[in-house]
């Protein structure tokens, strides 16, 4: 069975620039998250969305945003990118909010 | 704010010896909580996860234990081996959220 895929792996982008992050869940799981990994420290909840519908937003600026589509995939946008937006980005997959949830292998981000 | 935390950032050990990692949680209201380790440059890998209606979970060479009087939980690995080096977080999960602490390095050498 495909775990939680994220693409892509890593990516470089300058400052001011816009970026777009995919997740394609668990076969079965509606629910997607997505969470910001800086060195050394623990992922920081950013959005949740359930069927489709964001049930839960964590304390990111408007810049961030996210939607997920009929297929329960997922994008996370963040526009006017800083430097300090360089961090691993999570995504995670559970069958609802209150259950397991599994972890994709990050995008790599690095604002220049 | 509610957070979790973890008593103790790093933790080396021999390999064959059982660890054990803590973390301390304040919110007395959180009822649902999930263990992972993450290698370097991968996500969050699930170890086990434990409710509040327990006190006591097994998996395979891993046990939590969940202590709600003094909101406090472990993740006891037995017969540690080089594989398991890796930083541990414990998270509660809000229903909405996951809500992580820092983590605990853990090194295993042979």
């Amino acid at each position: 069975d495909a775990g939680v895929t994220q693409s892509p792996t890593h990516l470089i982008k300058t400052r001011g620039q816009q970026v777009t992050l995919r997740c394609s869940p668990i076969s079965g799981h509606k629910s997607v998250s997505w969470y910001q990994q800086v060195l050394g420290q623990g992922p920081q909840f950013i959005f949740q969305y359930y069927e489709k519908e964001e049930r839960g937003r964590g304390n990111f600026p408007d810049r961030f945003s996210a939607r997920q589509f009929p297929n329960y995939s997922s994008e996370l946008n963040v526009n006017a990118l800083l430097l300090g937006d360089s961090a691993l980005y999570l995504c995670a997959s559970s069958f609802g909010g209150n259950t397991e949830a599994f972890f994709g292998q990050g995008t790599r981000l690095t604002v220049v | 704010g509610e957070s979790v935390g973890l008593h103790l950032p790093t933790l080396s050990v021999q390999e064959g010896d059982n660890s054990i990692i803590n973390c301390a949680y304040s919110n007395s209201a959180s009822d649902y909580f999930i263990w992972y380790k993450q290698e370097s440059g991968k996500g969050p890998q699930f170890i086990i996860d434990i409710r509040s209606n327990m006190d006591k979970r097994q998996g395979q060479r891993v046990t939590v234990l969940l202590n709600k009087t003094v909101k406090h939980l472990s993740l006891q690995i037995a017969a540690t081996q080089p594989g398991d080096s890796a930083v541990y977080f414990c998270a509660e999960n809000s229903g909405t959220a996951l809500i992580f602490g820092k983590g605990t390095t853990l090194s295993v050498s042979s």
